[in-house]
């Protein structure tokens, strides 16, 4: 259980051009699903909280109008990189969040997407 | 604020050779602990929720264990393809979740 997809899971694109990431949770629904990304040989930075329904809310020093979000449904979330450019290059994660006791929510992972920008 | 500290950044052990990878925290309303694997290239793989003081789980040869100011991972007889990034992270009384640096470990056959 508590399985989660991305997909492309790896993806090369020019510059200049947007990409869609998707991130399905796939036996279960999740209200909320996160967005890392991450550089090698370091811990996941938090890109943006998605909320199913809502918009997004982006961490700090994170442009929302090149990073767009949409949580259409509750098993799909997508980031979309607009007008990518090189240092836009990175392993993108998602996450999809499910209660597991009265008093915590614990992420499930996606297997990453890794965006090369030419 | 919210702090995730992992102790040692990297660690390395011949097969067989016991250890423990540490997780200092501090944190506003501990609602639970994580940890997760990380294999190189992949996202990371659920473990462990550890929800209060005392509290241990086990899982083939990993067994973490809780304390009001940090967790451990203790890693019995380890085997090459324990060879991996652990990760841990601790979810605040406002359901945000802080994730430490992490620890590489290195298991030599």
């Amino acid at each position: 259980g508590a399985v989660v997809s991305q997909h492309p899971s790896r993806v090369i694109c020019k510059s200049g051009t947007s990409v869609k990431i998707e991130c399905r949770s796939l036996d279960f629904q999740a209200t909320t699903m996160f967005w890392y990304r991450q550089f090698p040989k370091k811990s996941l930075m938090l890109m943006a909280t998605s909320n199913e329904g809502s918009k997004a809310t982006y961490e700090q020093g994170v442009e929302k109008d090149k990073f767009l979000i949409n949580h259409a449904s509750l098993t799909l979330s997508t980031l979309t990189v607009t007008s990518a450019h090189p240092e836009d290059s990175s392993f993108y994660i998602c996450s999809a969040q499910l209660p597991t006791s009265g008093s915590t929510d614990t992420q499930y992972f996606g297997p990453g997407t890794r965006l090369t920008v030419l | 604020e919210d702090q995730v500290t992992q102790s040692p950044e990297a660690l390395r052990l011949q097969e067989g050779e016991s250890s423990s990878l540490n997780c200092s925290y501090t944190v506003s309303g501990l609602r639970g602990l994580f940890w997760y694997r990380q294999d190189p290239g992949k996202g990371p793989e659920f473990l462990f929720t550890l929800y209060s003081a005392g509290e241990e789980k086990e899982k083939e040869r990993l067994k973490a264990t809780l304390t009001k100011k940090e967790s451990f991972l203790h890693i019995t007889a380890p085997k090459p393809e324990d060879s991996a990034t652990y990760l841990c992270a601790v979810q605040n009384g406002g359901f945000k979740t802080i994730f430490g640096a992490g620890t590489r470990l290195f298991v030599k056959a």
